[in-house]
C-alpha cells in the first residue's frame, strides 16, 4: 500500500530550464496539495487541486509555475524558466476528503537551480 | 486570514525527560483541526498528533501529548521520556474545517536530543 509518492527526489536544473515534478496521491486519494520548503522554513502552501480542477491556487506564484492533475496520472508542478530562487523542497500532500483534516506528505523533491 | 506561530526556533531535551514545544495560533473559526508534524533529517513529514476544535480532551499518543487551550489560541506538543530519535524539526499547523481548505504551518522546531 504505497503512500503518497513524489519523483524525482532531487532535481538539478540550470537557469532558465524547465523542472516538471511529479506526484502520485496514495490510493483513492483525489484531493492533491503542493507545499514549497525552503531552507530552514516551514511549508508554504502553493496549490490545491481535485481531479481535472484547480480549486485554490492562492499560494502560487503568477508566473513560471504551474500545476495540474489530470483525470488518468500524477499531478504535475511544472516550473518554466527556473531561477535560483526557485531552489527548495517541493512537497505533495494527499487526502482522501476535502476536510477531513489530515494531509498524508511524500518525501519530497529536492530542487536545485545552478 | 489564520496564522500560526512558534516562538522557539530550537529546544534541546536529555534522554528521558519531557519537552514542551509551544504553538499558538490565530483564527475566527470555531471548528477546525490542529496538528503536529515532524521531519526528520530524511525530511519526510510525519503527523505526530492531531486534535479537532470540539473536543475538549486533549488529544495523546504514546508518549506525545498535547495541551489544546482554545481560549487562548494554544497548542503545545509535550513529549514525554525523550528518545534520540525524537531529534526532529516540529511543526505545528492548522486547517479550517471548510472543504478544501490548505494545511497552515508554522515556521518549525528543531528539537535536538542528547544522551
Amino acid at each position: 500500500n504505497a503512500g503518497v509518492m513524489q519523483n524525482p527526489r532531487h532535481l538539478v536544473r540550470r537557469r532558465g530550464q524547465e523542472a516538471r515534478l511529479r506526484c502520485s496521491p496514495m490510493k483513492g486519494h483525489s484531493h492533491v496539495y503542493w507545499y514549497r520548503q525552503l531552507p530552514e522554513e516551514g511549508l508554504k502552501f502553493m496549490v490545491y487541486l481535485q481531479k481535472e480542477n484547480i480549486i485554490d491556487e492562492s499560494g502560487m506564484p503568477k508566473e513560471r509555475f504551474s500545476a495540474e492533475f489530470p483525470k488518468e496520472g500524477p499531478s504535475i508542478l511544472r516550473i518554466q524558466q527556473v531561477v535560483r530562487g526557485d531552489s527548495a523542497a517541493y512537497f505533495c500532500a494527499s487526502s482522501l476528503t476535502p476536510n477531513t483534516g489530515e494531509l498524508f506528505f511524500g518525501e519530497g523533491s529536492r530542487l536545485t537551480v545552478l | 486570514a489564520q496564522t500560526v506561530t512558534q516562538s522557539q526556533p530550537e529546544m534541546s531535551v536529555q534522554e528521558a525527560e519531557t519537552v514542551t514545544l509551544s504553538c499558538t495560533y490565530d483564527t475566527s473559526e470555531s471548528d477546525y483541526y490542529l496538528f503536529w508534524y515532524k521531519q526528520p533529517p530524511s525530511r519526510q513529514m510525519i503527523l505526530v498528533i492531531r486534535q479537532e476544535a470540539y473536543k475538549q480532551q486533549n488529544a495523546t499518543e504514546n508518549r506525545f501529548s498535547v495541551n489544546f487551550q482554545k481560549a487562548a489560541k494554544s497548542f503545545s506538543l509535550k513529549i514525554s521520556d525523550s528518545q534520540l530519535g525524537d531529534a526532529a524539526m516540529y511543526f505545528c499547523a492548522y486547517r479550517s474545517n471548510q472543504a478544501g481548505t490548505a494545511l497552515i504551518f508554522g515556521k518549525g522546531t528543531t528539537l535536538s536530543v542528547s544522551s
